[in-house]
């Protein structure tokens, strides 16, 4: 059964700090990993998608890596910002159509 | 596209009474997912639908629930009877039927079961 892990739980940061969030997982049989981010009382913004065959993706200030063989993937953020306190989630598709598995998430609060 | 729609925002409800939750995905997509969100248990994955046929009802609790596509622009999650450890935040979330194409959420129904 997949399992996936997050480390840390949780992260305060002051503002301009650049930081990296771990996401790990046990089946590296998957199709593609996508990080999320859930504000308090919201649903889930898919930030980036990386596809099995892919080694990272950006956008903007973010930056994730994916090494499937490991198990394991990566989101840094460049130049934390207090609007980017949010709780951020790793999750894994098996099956490609989204059916995704979810890590335990990481709580990030940056302070100005 | 307003994006996923769910209805209620919140919801309060005495234990044995019935609770539905409504779902309109994104237009086009295929997908439809059912996901429940608790402290203990994190995200989990109830069921889902590929054009309004249920796929994969694994991930449902307990007979107490059921969930219902009758077209692709509307689905249900009922629970009966319900019970206070059904409390819980239910997502719903769609995709399009290209493999690895992002998952869109909606904003989440807060069920609370007393």
């Amino acid at each position: 059964k997949q399992e996936v892990t997050q480390i840390p739980a949780a992260l305060s940061v002051p503002e301009g700090e650049n930081l990296v969030l771990n996401c790990s997982f046990t089946d590296s049989a998957i199709y593609n990993l996508q990080w999320f981010r859930q504000d308090p009382g919201k649903g889930l913004t898919s930030l980036l998608l990386i596809q099995s065959s892919q080694r990272e993706q950006t956008s903007g200030r973010l930056n994730a890596s994916l090494d499937k063989s490991s198990g394991r993937s990566t989101l840094y953020i460049a130049a934390s910002q207090p609007g980017d306190s949010a709780t951020y989630l790793c999750a894994v598709s098996p099956t490609g159509f989204q059916k995704l598995v979810f890590g335990t998430g990481t709580r990030l609060l940056v302070s100005p | 596209d307003a994006g996923v729609i769910q209805s209620p925002r919140h919801e309060v409800t005495e234990m044995g009474q019935e609770v539905t939750l409504r779902c309109k995905p994104i237009s086009g997509h295929d997908y439809l997912f059912w996901y429940r969100q608790t402290m203990m248990r994190g995200l989990e994955l109830l069921i889902y639908f590929n054009n309004n046929v249920p796929i994969d009802d694994s991930g449902m609790p307990e007979d107490r629930f059921s969930a219902k596509m009758p077209n692709a622009s509307f689905s249900t999650l009922k629970i009966q009877p319900s019970e206070p450890r059904d409390s819980a935040v239910y997502f719903c979330a769609s995709t399009g039927a290209r493999v690895n194409t992002e998952a869109f959420f909606g904003q989440g129904t807060r069920l609370t079961v007393v």
